[in-house]
């Protein structure tokens, strides 16, 4: 079945810096990437969309300059959280849609941790 | 009013047991509807889709009723190892964009007792 994954699995970094999700579809093109955060004990909450070659679509709130999405290629998507603050922790999944296809196939996430 | 309602729990429920889930939704223009488990500290998986006619699938069954934007999950016989958080997600395109969007509701959280 269609596989997507999501690297790191989880990371901690210092307030201020920047980190890099990478989401693949290994078995599948991946028209369309999903990213969502999840605080504690609380849902997903989508943060964007984008589809291959097109900028991505934020939601309201959700700061285009500092979750920085990439979708270059058919396989691969990328969220840059840039100058992480501590309430930027949170768990961090992406969602990959295939041209034509019905399901959306979540990465296993990424735990993110700013101290 | 949030995009999907589900009453948080927990639901802590003997093995053995029948156990039931419901969700309501807001937008009426809302296409498609599903169940997803998520375990802790992990991705949510699909357990299963949502039809109108109602659909069965082992010990799951799933309910939907448009008129009501209503969703309901039965779980019979459960198991230790249905323990986790049971997710309703509702799917609906946008029509600015013309992107499918998934809602999560908050997941109700269950948990087995042996």
């Amino acid at each position: 079945g269609a596989v997507v994954s999501q690297h790191p699995s989880w990371v901690i970094c210092k307030s201020g810096t920047s980190v890099k999700i990478e989401c693949r579809s290994l078995d599948f093109q991946a028209t369309t990437m999903f990213w969502y955060r999840q605080f504690p004990k609380q849902s997903l909450m989508l943060m964007a969309t984008s589809n291959e070659g097109s900028k991505a679509t934020y939601e309201q709130g959700v700061e285009k300059d500092k979750f920085l999405i990439n979708h270059a290629s058919l396989t691969l998507s990328t969220l840059t959280v840039t100058s992480a603050h501590p309430e930027d922790s949170s768990f961090y999944i992406c969602s990959a849609r295939g041209e034509g296809g019905y399901g959306y196939t979540f990465g296993s996430g990424t735990r993110l941790t700013v101290v | 009013r949030k995009e999907v309602e589900q009453d948080p729990g927990p639901f802590n429920v003997p093995e053995g047991a029948t156990v039931a889930f419901n969700c309501t939704y807001s937008n009426s223009a809302s296409q498609s509807f599903f169940w997803y488990r998520q375990d802790c500290r992990k991705e949510p998986k699909l357990l299963m889709s949502v039809y109108s006619s109602g659909n069965e699938d082992g010990r799951f069954t799933a309910q939907l009723n448009r008129a009501s934007q209503y969703i309901s999950l039965l779980i019979r016989d459960s198991k230790l190892s249905d323990s986790a958080t049971y997710l309703c997600v509702v799917n609906m395109m946008e029509s600015n964009f013309g992107n499918e969007k998934l809602t999560f509701g908050t997941g109700t959280r269950l948990t087995i007792i042996p």
